[in-house]
């Protein structure tokens, strides 16, 4: 069956450090990626696309990698801010849908 | 411009009632996408309108659930004869088309079954 797993515990990170959030999937061939931000009691919000023969996408502080033969995509937030903390989904689209792990949450300790 | 938009925000009501549930998507976009997410949980697929075209239902969970779009903009997720696991926050996205590659959400309504 097909599954899309993140990190399974959530993540506090201090200030200025770097979050890296793990996005793993099975069963499926996406042809890319995306990673969306949540913020409690609002609904996602797009950050970054990354298609399948991208190595590497950036964004600010935002970086993302995508490793098909791994099936595995690592999302890193630099010098972390603790504007930074919400929850981050990764998607995948299977055929026109998006397909979303469950998320990862992130808390930035000042 | 506007962004998604949903009504109402939050719903509470008695287990065996109906609810309607409304989603006013980006003007333009033709694509509109309806998910339920449960507390700790990943976004759940439910429907996919896509202009004329037959909408896709594989993701309602039972027949208690249906959903239309009229006139290609405003949809109406209806449950009837809810039940307790049916509490969640149900989400509408919209997006430019099927090849839109970013869904563009809207806060979600928040429901609550007693």
């Amino acid at each position: 069956s097909q599954k899309i797993e993140q990190n399974s515990e959530a993540l506090n990170i201090q200030e200025g450090k770097t979050a890296t959030l793990t996005c793993n999937y099975t069963n499926y061939s996406p042809a890319y990626l995306q990673w969306y931000r949540q913020d409690p009691g609002r609904g996602p919000v797009f950050l970054l696309l990354i298609r399948e023969n991208e190595k590497e996408k950036r964004k600010e502080r935002l970086k993302v990698t995508f490793d098909t033969t791994l099936k595995q995509s690592l999302f890193h937030i630099t010098a972390s801010q603790p504007a930074d903390s919400a929850t981050y989904l990764c998607a995948l689209r299977n055929d026109y849908k998006l397909s979303f792990g469950a998320g990862t949450t992130v808390t930035v300790r000042a | 411009g506007a962004g998604v938009s949903q009504s109402p925000s939050n719903k509470v009501t008695e287990k065996g009632k109906d609810v309607e549930l409304r989603c006013d998507p980006i003007s333009g976009h033709t694509a509109l996408y309806w998910y339920r997410q449960s507390l700790g949980q990943g976004l759940e697929f439910l429907i996919y309108f896509q202009g004329n075209s037959a909408p896709d239902k594989s993701g309602l969970p039972s027949d208690r659930f249906s959903a239309e779009r009229t006139g290609g903009s405003v949809s109406t997720l209806t449950i009837q004869r809810t039940q307790q696991e049916d509490s969640a926050v149900y989400l509408c996205a919209s997006s430019f088309n099927t090849g839109g590659e970013t869904q563009y959400f809207g806060p979600g309504t928040r429901l609550l079954v007693l």
